[in-house]
């Protein structure tokens, strides 16, 4: 069974400093998505990057870039140079493989909570 | 343009009552994915459609859960007979479909619907 796990419940950075949000992932299909959502207090469930399993480089948008180890199977989220409006939850999520001719659903971690601080 | 829509944005109802939650997902968009968030949890996966159909019921808890899109746009998930453990935040995300994946495939999620059984 696929499986996402995000072991930091919560994370400290100091604004202008780097951080890295953990995601590991588990499925023995050779295709897959990973995906990273922000959810700010407001709720919203908001779309920051994506990284496609034959994808050879590492996918950036921004400030946002996923350190991508396919043989550790890990997907992680690094933030450059916090704002304190990147406070918020995290979620790492991975696409399951296509059935039928088409993909379907996202499995999600348990999220991690960021707090940035002046 | 106009992103994902959800109302209501919040109902509170009582034990044993029927509701209806409606999703307008994006223009042009041919997949439509619901997914049920509890509190301090990332979202699970509910049902999804390609246009009309829907493709995947299966992580639909039970069959007081049920959810059409007859049209292929808006959608609407109803539960019957609510119970108080179905409070909980319930998300509409749609994507544009493309079987080979991508970023096309990138889930938009609503604000969500809280609902709350008293």
């Amino acid at each position: 069974a696929q499986k996402i796990t995000q072991t930091q419940p919560g994370m400290f950075v100091q604004e202008k400093e780097a951080v890295t949000l953990d995601c590991t992932y588990d499925t023995s299909d050779p295709s897959y998505g990973l995906f990273w959502y922000k959810q700010p207090s407001s709720g919203e469930m908001i779309f920051l990057i994506y990284q496609g399993s034959y994808d050879q480089q590492n996918a950036t948008e921004g400030r946002y870039s996923l350190n991508f180890q396919k043989a550790r199977k890990s997907a992680n989220l690094v933030i450059s140079a916090s704002q304190l409006g990147d406070s918020a939850m995290y979620f790492c999520a991975m696409r399951e493989p296509a059935r039928a001719g088409g993909y379907n659903k996202l499995i999600f971690g348990a999220g991690t909570r960021l707090a940035v601080h002046p | 343009g106009a992103g994902v829509s959800q109302s209501p944005r919040y109902k509170v109802t009582k034990r044993g009552q029927d509701v209806a939650l409606r999703c307008d997902p994006i223009s042009g968009h041919v997949s439509l994915y619901w997914y049920r968030q509890a509190l301090g949890q990332g979202p699970e996966f509910l049902t999804y459609f390609n246009y009309e159909a829907q493709q995947d019921k299966s992580g639909l808890p039970n069959d007081r859960f049920s959810a059409e899109r007859p049209e292929g746009s808006i959608s609407t998930l109803t539960i019957q007979r609510t119970e108080q453990r179905d409070s909980a935040m319930y998300r509409c995300a749609s994507s544009l479909r493309l079987d080979r994946g991508g970023h096309t495939d990138t889930q938009y999620f609503g604000p969500g619907t809280r609902l709350t059984v008293l």
